[in-house]
């Protein structure tokens, strides 16, 4: 079975910092990759997600996350936040073929201070 | 707002009490999950549902029961539940459940707390 690792649960950040959150997985065959986002009071939406090409995806509001196959990583970056990026994130896993059952992360949550 | 809505947003509730949580969305999509949000635990896949059908049990204790009367509804009835239960549950749809390739939409979840 698949598992999710993000070693940074709080993150504390000024306005205009730059963000990576790191993301590695154990799996041994081939994955879809995913990143979410739960701003507070909301619910968990899709902010990227890589299935194969590119291993350098683009999400919505400037995020952008990198695959490294070698690495088993996929670190979520962003070169400027913003004080509306704090919010929790999750990164989630899920085999190629395997059907659609998401395994997650335990989350980080982001605090950008003005 | 994502197109699934979930009811009641917050549940209190007794451990011999009986409930229902129900999820409804409106994206077309044929299949449904149940998810559990626990503090400083991952999300875990609780329940899978593709076309009315059951696809997946992640072994979870029978006092959580699930129902999908159609591909639009999914409910999960409470029974009999411990303090341990409580926690945000989400419930997500997506095109279908055999495709990894198919985005999850979560609703905002319902946060339920058992004394």
């Amino acid at each position: 079975a698949q598992s999710v690792s993000q070693h940074n649960h709080h993150v504390i950040l000024s306005e205009a910092a730059s963000l990576e959150l790191g993301c590695n997985y154990s799996y041994g065959g081939t994955v879809n990759l995913f990143w979410y986002v739960q701003y507070p009071g909301q619910h968990l939406q899709l902010l990227l997600k890589y299935f194969s090409g590119d291993p350098l995806v683009k999400g919505i509001k400037g995020f952008e996350a990198e695959f490294i196959k070698s690495k088993f990583s996929f670190n979520l970056r962003k070169p400027s936040v913003q004080w509306s990026d704090t919010a929790e994130y999750f990164c989630a896993v899920t085999p190629t073929g395997g059907g659609n059952k998401l395994t997650f992360g335990t989350g980080t949550q982001l605090k950008v201070e003005l | 707002e994502t197109g699934v809505t979930q009811t009641p947003r917050h549940l209190v509730m007794g451990m011999t009490n009986k409930k229902s949580l129900k999820c409804e969305q409106h994206l077309g999509h044929n299949a449904m999950y149940w998810y559990k949000q626990s503090a400083k635990k991952p999300l875990e896949l609780m329940f899978v549902y593709s076309l009315e059908e059951r696809v997946e049990n992640n072994s979870v204790p029978s006092r959580f029961s699930p129902e999908c009367p159609n591909s639009s509804h999914l409910f999960l009835h409470l029974h009999t539940l411990q303090p341990e239960d409580s926690a945000l549950y989400l419930c997500a749809s997506s095109q279908d459940a055999g495709g990894a390739y198919n985005e999850q939409f979560f609703g905002p979840g319902t946060r339920l707390t058992v004394l």
